[in-house]
């Protein structure tokens, strides 16, 4: 089945540095989607990446979505403490014609992100 | 106010015992999702259901039931068979491509 792998599982930064997350699937990719979940919350939705190649901002995150659509990264300028949580990304898996839409997401094991001030 | 719960916040259970966790939604959303968090795994997802009274396994359904009785909710039920049953458990319901999460239950066994 289809397997999503993300690096790395921990990361330390000091506040004010670059922090990257990267997610790779077994599988070509219908679309990635990106989540944080804060300690002690649950997951909530950030992005979605669609297209090849798609890049995306919002504020200090970039996210990109490799040309073959089965990589995608999260990249953090100047991290602060608010970033801190575990950042989780979701591959749906390309269907097969006459597959049917169950929205099946399957999430990589995440990064969990600490940031010292 | 709309969203998604879960109750109860924290449930314990004792060995044999099987016990059922609530997921509640007043989003109007077709398609709910139960997940299982444990350290360092990620989510992996044991039940899905696409429509009321219509549900199917996901990657790791054994030892866990569910039912779909009514739109609004989902609940899953953890009995006796699920060996390793301490987990934090995730409900979600789905609105297009993006999944919209409870608060989660977490579950410890006695």
């Amino acid at each position: 089945g289809q397997q999503v792998m993300q690096i790395p599982q921990y990361q330390h930064v000091q506040e004010g540095e670059d922090f990257t997350t990267y997610c790779n699937s077994s599988t070509t990719l219908s679309n990635i989607q990106w989540y944080k979940q804060r300690p002690g919350g649950h997951p909530v939705f950030l992005i979605q990446l669609v297209k090849s190649g798609e890049v995306k901002k919002q504020k200090r995150l970039t996210f990109q979505f490799g040309e073959a659509k089965k990589n995608s990264s999260l990249h953090i300028t100047a991290t602060q403490t608010t970033d801190v949580g575990t950042y989780f990304c979701a591959g749906k898996e390309v269907e097969n014609a006459g597959g049917t839409s169950y929205g099946k997401l399957t999430f990589g094991q995440g990064t969990i992100l600490t940031v010292h001030p | 106010d709309g969203g998604i719960t879960q109750s109860p916040k924290y449930l314990f259970r004792k060995e044999g015992q099987n016990v059922t966790l609530s997921c509640e939604q007043n989003l109007n959303h077709d398609a709910m999702y139960w997940y299982r968090q444990d350290p360092g795994q990620g989510l992996r997802l044991i039940y899905y259901s696409q429509i009321v009274n219509d549900f199917q396994k996901g990657d790791i359904a054994e030892g866990y039931s569910v039912s779909r009785e009514k739109k609004e909710s989902f609940p899953l039920t953890v009995t006796s068979a699920q060996k390793n049953p301490t987990a934090f458990y995730l409900c979600a319901s789905r609105e297009g491509e993006t999944q919209y999460f409870g608060p989660g239950t977490r579950l410890l066994v006695l």
